[in-house]
């Protein structure tokens, strides 16, 4: 089973909608998530982190099940720059940050 | 800019040559890490630093990979005898080790092994 794991989508949604990703983690010492975003050729970029308590920043909430071994993030109301892959990422009780496959997100007119 | 930088931002070479890639962090920043990705998955871990010391290295890395970040400042990952199975973006990242660490990563470099 690896570490980490995202359904790689394609997630098409039209402008406005909401739009909700998973991801589930495999090491239940895991302390540590966060959701990076990484458009086309770029690099990862921080988003957010994920917090016992759930979290928003906007639009974007983050949200953590431990008993479940997994986090989410919803976006509402998504925009056209919102498309984009997301990535979840752990650090499983070591010292790295392991990272999901990500997930494609496009959001149309 | 105050970010990670990484140079160069592609490169093009032969199979069997050797390449170097070099990473400048944010300045506070004492943890740098290096990853690998290929189209369609995530970054994969390849070795990270504290300062000067090279803390740990995936099993999956093969021996014609080295880096080093010799005064705990900028850092550098050679690949030798560079083989088509190389081509990959190759990410730098630092973070300053608070607890929750948080990756900030430079633009990578694309490499392209023909």
């Amino acid at each position: 089973r690896k570490e980490v794991e995202q359904d790689p989508g394609p997630f098409n949604v039209p402008e406005g909608a909401t739009v909700a990703f998973n991801c589930t983690y495999s090491n239940s010492a895991s302390q540590s998530f966060f959701w990076y975003r990484q458009d086309c050729r770029k690099e990862p970029k921080l988003l957010m982190s994920v917090y016992s308590s759930g979290n928003e920043d906007g639009r974007f909430t983050a949200q953590l099940n431990r008993a479940s071994q997994y986090i989410s993030l919803l976006i509402r109301d998504s925009k056209l720059s919102d498309s984009a892959t997301y990535l979840c990422a752990v650090i499983p009780g070591f010292q790295k940050l392991v990272f999901g496959t990500g997930t494609r997100l496009l959001v149309s007119p | 800019d105050t970010g990670v930088s990484q140079d160069p931002r592609h490169k093009i070479t032969k199979r069997g040559q050797n390449v170097t890639f070099r990473c400048d962090p944010i300045s506070e920043h004492n943890r740098l890490y290096w990853y690998r990705q290929t189209l369609g998955q995530g970054p994969e871990f390849l070795t990270y630093f504290q300062n000067e010391a090279q803390l740990e290295k995936s099993r999956l890395l093969s021996d014609r990979f080295s880096a080093e970040r010799p005064k705990g400042s900028f850092s550098t990952l050679e690949i030798q005898r560079t083989e088509q199975g190389d081509s990959a973006m190759y990410l730098c990242a630092s973070s300053f080790r608070q607890g929750n660490e948080k990756l900030f990563f430079g633009s990578g470099t694309q490499l392209s092994v023909l």
